[in-house]
């Protein structure tokens, strides 16, 4: 279904740096920005990162992302029980002309 | 602030219409894109389709033989109609705002809270 590939679950334990992995392709994450959003289930998803590295507002610098060909990252440093919550990573399919969201993970604050 | 707001019917039957409006508070449809995305149970987010202020509008490959998005420019409101709606079309239905930059590139910044639809006979 998605066209995007993310691990379905990373932990770490407060304080911890954790990195969430995004696989795609060429006519995806190779060639297009890459966007992450959190979400907490029953609300709104929450723009995290945008143009692969940028921080909306409000974000903590805790928060930051990275993309070396066809393969995005997210890392949380400094993981704090409040970043529990399912990351997903999005980018523009130019073959599919859509808008594709990665799988999914869910971070787990042990 | 601008929020939107989701709204509809929370079960539909299968083969008909599935209609949601989203109203958008706190600031214009003016100059921005406006999208609908979904959740099925136990998945991941699925962005079904967007439309500009203006009425361009860019629907997901699979689904555009069923998807429409239109625009109420009088009362702040967009809508979504998907047609021929089965179990699988069951999700979470959410509507997000996003700017002029190509590719959605600064993302989809103001969401809804979503509203639940189930397609059951």
């Amino acid at each position: 279904h998605s066209v995007l590939t993310q691990p379905p679950s990373a932990s770490g334990t407060p304080g911890q740096r954790v990195a969430i992995p995004c696989s795609g392709s060429s006519s995806n994450v190779g060639s297009n920005p890459v966007t992450w959003y959190q979400h907490l289930p029953g609300t709104a998803p929450k723009l995290l990162m945008y143009s692969t590295n940028q921080r909306p507002s409000g974000v903590p610098d805790r928060f930051s992302g990275s993309k070396s060909g066809t393969s995005a990252s997210l890392a949380i440093s400094g993981l704090q029980s409040e970043d529990e919550a399912d990351y997903y990573c999005a980018a523009w399919d130019v073959s599919l002309d859509d808008y594709v969201f990665g799988t999914g993970t869910k971070v787990i604050v042990l | 602030q601008v929020q939107l707001l989701e709204s509809g019917p929370g079960l539909v039957k299968p083969s008909e219409t599935l209609s949601l409006t989203c109203t958008v508070s706190g600031g214009s449809i003016n100059n921005y894109y406006w999208s609908w995305i979904r959740q099925p149970p136990g998945e991941g987010l699925e962005w079904i389709g967007y439309i500009f202020y203006i009425g361009n509008t860019n629907y997901k490959s699979s689904l555009r033989s069923r998807v429409t998005i239109s625009l109420d420019m009088s009362k702040n409101q967009f809508s979504l109609k998907l047609t021929s709606v089965t179990a699988a079309d069951s999700a979470v239905y959410y509507c997000a705002r996003h700017d002029v930059i190509p590719l959605m590139e600064h993302g989809m910044d103001v969401w809804g809270l979503g509203t639940t639809v189930t397609v059951s006979s």
